[in-house]
């Protein structure tokens, strides 16, 4: 079974540009999960969907950061304009189940993208 | 709310000996509890899972956790330490209650050093 997809693996860009991360959780996962995670820090939930339903975003920066997962399947992640304290590696996790079922599931994560914003 | 607390952001043990890695947790709800390894350049991988069944939670690599209510603690054990434990481990906490839905908050980590 293929595992949770992100790409890229790394972006370099300057403050106030702009950048995508893209992600392709598990098959049949309906639920996916963007998290930021600061370098000595434990993964921050950035936003929660649940197919193509957001559950949760109140996490997430909405000036300057958007999500969407189209379909239900693959998930984009945009930041416009990054400041500097976006740096940071920004993991996309899956998982199987519905509401209900998920409380206790195991999430799966993928590799990261790493940010570096200079 | 939940909350996560690692003790310890930096733990050193010599190849061979026991591993502890401390969590306490703070939650309105009895809690479902994990424990993530991660290793460089790597996402997260479930070690072990607390849902309530047993306390005492066995999981992989060797690693388990036991539950302790009285305590708010789900400490992460190994007896006998390998060079390739080497890694960041999260402790996470979920609240049941949420909807259904997993709502996950994680620790700061601790990064685990093996002394050959």
């Amino acid at each position: 079974e293929a595992g949770v997809a992100q790409s890229p693996r790394y972006k370099i860009i300057e403050k106030r540009q702009s950048v995508a991360f893209w992600c392709n959780p598990i098959s049949g996962h309906a639920t996916l999960y963007w998290y930021q995670q600061i370098l000595g820090q434990g993964p921050k939930l950035l936003i929660q969907f649940q197919n193509n339903g957001v559950v949760d975003d109140s996490q997430l920066p909405k000036d300057r950061f958007s999500a969407e997962r189209l379909k239900g399947v693959d998930s984009t992640l945009k930041i416009q304009p990054a400041k500097l304290e976006d740096s940071a590696v920004y993991l996309c996790a899956s998982l199987p189940g519905l509401a209900g079922e998920g409380s206790y599931n195991e999430q799966f994560f993928g590799p990261g993208t790493r940010l570096t914003v200079l | 709310a939940q909350s996560v607390t690692q003790l310890g952001s930096h733990v050193s043990v010599s190849e061979g000996a026991l591993v502890l890695l401390r969590c306490n947790y703070s939650s309105s709800v009895p809690p479902y509890l994990f424990w993530y390894v991660q290793y460089p350049n790597q996402g997260l991988q479930l070690l072990l899972k607390y849902t309530s069944a047993a306390t005492l939670v066995k999981g992989i690599n060797g690693f388990e956790a036991e539950f302790k209510k009285s305590e708010t603690s789900f400490h992460l054990t190994k007896p006998s330490a390998h060079m390739s434990d080497a890694a960041e481990y999260f402790c996470a906490v979920s609240d049941p209650a949420w909807g259904g839905y997993q709502k996950v908050t994680f620790g700061t980590g601790t990064k685990l050093q093996v002394i050959p």
